[in-house]
């Protein structure tokens, strides 16, 4: 079975500009997890998708927007980027039932997005 | 802000060592997990516990959900040169809110 697996790998933007990052779940999971990760830190979560509906936010503003698609997969999407915005973007996606729940059972290898 | 404290920041160890690291917070927390971090990659879960006072292992991973339900440990035995990476706990608090570590990053010398 294939992994969680995300797009681009790499991305460099101009701060103002608009982005969006996708990612395909891992077969058989039905949810989908976006995180932030910025250099030196931990994950911090920015919202959970769970049959095309939001299903739980962090504290991010409303510029950071997501969209879940029928066959599960998932963009995020952030407007307005600030320089603040570069990090590591990471998606984990989550069987229905799994007891961990839908925060973070299997994680793709992120997208670093720099904004100059 | 982080929610959670991990520590130590960092460990340097020799191989065959063990390892223990800790997570605390000032909140009630009804899931904990734990993950490692290669450079390059996304976190992978090694373990995930769910009710006070559990103990669960994998392999040379054992780990423990606290009894105050405020704090987890992760221990590490025998360690070996590919135990080098960035632990992170992690977990669901009272509120529903879910929050990652710092993290540990852990060095073994062979």
């Amino acid at each position: 079975e294939t992994g969680v697996t995300q797009s681009p790998t790499h991305l460099i933007k101009t701060r103002g500009q608009q982005v969006t990052l996708r990612c395909s779940s891992q077969s058989g999971h039905n949810t989908v997890s976006w995180y932030q990760q910025a250099l030196g830190q931990g994950p911090q979560f920015i919202f959970q998708y769970y049959r095309e509906e939001e299903n739980g936010r962090g504290n991010f503003p409303p510029r950071f927007s997501g969209l879940q698609f029928p066959n599960y997969s998932s963009e995020l999407n952030v407007n307005a980027l600030e320089l603040d915005d570069s990090a590591l973007y990471l998606c984990a996606s989550s069987p229905n039932r799994n007891r961990v729940g839908n925060y973070g059972y299997t994680f793709g290898s992120g997208t670093r997005l720099t904004v100059v | 802000g982080q929610q959670l404290n991990q520590s130590p920041q960092s460990m340097f160890i020799q191989e065959g060592e063990d390892v223990s690291m800790n997570c605390t917070s000032s909140c009630i927390f009804n899931t904990w997990l734990w993950y490692k971090q290669d450079p390059g990659e996304g976190p992978v879960l090694l373990i995930a516990l769910y009710k006070a006072g559990e103990l669960t292992s994998n392999g040379r991973l054992t780990a423990q959900f606290g009894i105050t339900r405020k704090d987890s440990f992760l221990n590490i035995s025998a360690s070996i040169p590919s135990d080098v990476g960035i632990y992170f706990c992690a977990g669901l608090n009272n509120f529903n809110k879910f929050y990652f570590g710092s993290g540990t990053k852990l060095n073994v010398k062979p």
